[in-house]
């Protein structure tokens, strides 16, 4: 089974300085995707970034970028110029391609809390 | 607007009344799933629909049902809540096909005394 692992489950940053946050995944597949998603204090889930595995480019969406290593099981998240409105919890996720029945469930690690520091 | 409408967005309950939380999409979406979040536990999937009429359970679906009759609605029900179903629920949609990211409502806190 696919398990997704967040290892820092609170994280600190001055506003407009660079964080990283660190997700690793165990899977056997070799075609999936990956998601991280933000979770402000309005407890809307926003979709932040998405990486299509087959994919070697990193993928980048203005300040949010990811560093996808495929061979070392990591999608680590960089948040660039750090905003106060950044802080919230940020969710890595999982999942498998929906075919042969699978309904491509997404697959959550447990979360890191970021905090930004004015 | 694109978007996933849950209701209601709070409700407070009693162990044993049957319960209704609303989800419906208007962005013609395939897939549909319920999820519950629970601190320390990250998000889980209940169940899930991949079409009208097609349900199957996620990972956590004892005490819950589902149905699927149209394409925009996707009904969660809790036929006797009792106190372990107090959480976060989130109804979630996305498109068929290869790398779409699922799209949330703003969840449902249930709390069940």
């Amino acid at each position: 089974a696919q398990t997704v692992t967040q290892s820092q489950p609170e994280m600190s940053v001055q506003e407009a300085e660079t964080v990283t946050l660190s997700c690793t995944y165990d899977t056997s597949e070799s075609d999936y995707y990956l998601f991280w998603y933000k979770q402000p204090p309005s407890r809307q889930m926003i979709l932040v970034i998405r990486q299509e595995a087959y994919k070697q480019q990193n993928a980048t969406e203005n300040r949010f970028s990811v560093n996808f290593q495929k061979a070392a099981k990591s999608f680590s998240l960089k948040i660039s110029d750090s905003q106060l409105g950044d802080a919230a919890m940020y969710f890595c996720a999982y999942r498998r391609p929906n075919y042969g029945g699978s309904q491509g469930n997404l697959i959550f690690g447990k979360g890191t809390k970021l905090s930004v520091k004015p | 607007e694109a978007q996933v409408t849950q209701n209601p967005r709070y409700l407070i309950t009693v162990t044993g009344k049957k319960l209704t939380v609303t989800c419906s999409q208007n962005m013609n979406h395939e897939y549909m799933s319920w999820y519950r979040q629970d601190p320390g536990l990250g998000l889980r999937q209940i169940y899930y629909s991949m079409n009208v009429e097609v349900t199957d359970k996620g990972d956590v679906p004892e005490g819950y049902k589902v149905s699927r009759k149209e394409k925009r609605n996707f009904p969660l029900i809790l036929e006797s809540p009792s106190p372990n179903q107090t959480s976060l629920y989130f109804c979630a949609s996305r498109r068929a096909g290869r790398g779409y990211g699922y799209t949330f409502g703003s969840g449902t806190r249930l709390t069940v005394v």
